[in-house]
C-alpha cells in the first residue's frame, strides 16, 4: 500500500483567490490522481497527474482552472484557481500502488470552503 | 459511457446480521474490482480487491465476482455498528470508475 498525506487538511477561502493543495506519497508511484467529492456524492476524477508531462484532464475540467504539477514520483499539487462558492468540496489525492493489482490509495482529503 | 451502478441505500441491518452490497458494471473488459469503505468526513479506504470469478474472503468480508453477469458484491458477516459507512464499488480496466456508493447502517 501507499501512505499519502495532503496539505492543508481544510481551508476557508475568499471568492476569486486561489489555493494550492499538496500531496505527498511515501513511495515512488507511477500514477497520481486528483478527485473532487461533494457532500453525499461519489468521487469525480479531475485529472491524472503525469510525471514529466502535462496532466490529463477529464471532461469538464480544464488546466486554467485546475493547474496540476507533478515534479517527481512522490509529489503533486493541485491549484484551484479563481475560486467561487461552487468550488467548495473535498479534494482528494490518490496514487496507484506499485504492483500488478491496480490498487489505488487515497490521501485524507482537503476540505475547501469558498465564501 | 462506462457505468458502475450501486443501490444508494440506505441499507440498514441489525448488529450480527449479514450485510449484502451489490454492484453492476457496464464495461466487459474490466479486469480489477474493488470495494472501498468511507466513513463520514473521511477519505475512502480500500478494503477488498478481486480479480477473478468466484469468492474472496478476508475476515468478515467476502467479495464475490461474476464477470459473465458483470456483477460484484460485498458480504459483511457479523455486522458491527463500526461497519456503518458508505461502501464504494470501483472497477478498473486501466482507469478506475467509482459507483455512487451504498450507505450502510448497522443498528445495535
Amino acid at each position: 500500500s501507499a501512505v499519502i498525506s495532503q496539505k492543508p487538511s481544510r481551508d476557508i477561502c475568499q471568492r476569486g483567490t486561489s489555493l494550492t493543495i499538496q500531496c505527498q506519497v511515501d513511495s515512488q508511484v507511477t500514477m497520481m490522481f486528483w478527485y473532487r467529492q461533494q457532500p453525499g456524492q461519489s468521487l469525480t476524477l479531475i485529472a491524472t497527474a503525469n510525471q514529466g508531462s502535462e496532466a490529463t484532464y477529464e471532461s469538464g475540467f480544464v488546466i486554467d482552472k485546475f493547474p496540476i504539477s507533478r515534479p517527481n514520483l512522490t509529489f503533486s499539487t493541485l491549484t484551484v484557481s479563481n475560486m467561487s462558492p461552487e468550488d467548495s468540496s473535498i479534494y482528494l489525492c490518490s496514487a496507484l500502488a506499485q504492483s500488478n493489482y491496480n490498487e489505488q490509495f487515497f490521501g485524507p482529503g482537503t476540505r475547501l470552503t469558498v465564501l | 459511457q462506462k457505468e458502475v451502478e450501486q443501490n444508494s441505500g440506505p441499507l440498514s441491518v441489525p448488529e450480527g446480521a449479514i450485510a449484502s452490497l451489490n454492484c453492476t458494471y457496464s464495461d466487459r473488459v474490466s479486469q480489477s474490482f474493488f470495494w472501498y469503505r468511507q466513513y463520514s468526513g473521511k477519505s475512502p479506504e480500500l478494503i477488498m480487491s478481486i480479480y477473478s470469478n468466484g469468492d474472496k474472503e478476508d475476515g468478515r468480508f467476502t467479495a464475490q465476482l461474476n464477470k459473465a453477469s458483470q456483477y460484484v458484491s460485498l458480504l459483511i458477516r457479523d455486522s458491527q455498528p463500526s461497519d456503518s459507512a458508505t461502501y464504494l464499488c470501483a472497477v478498473s480496466e486501466g482507469d478506475m470508475r467509482f459507483g455512487a456508493g451504498t450507505r450502510l447502517t448497522v443498528k445495535p
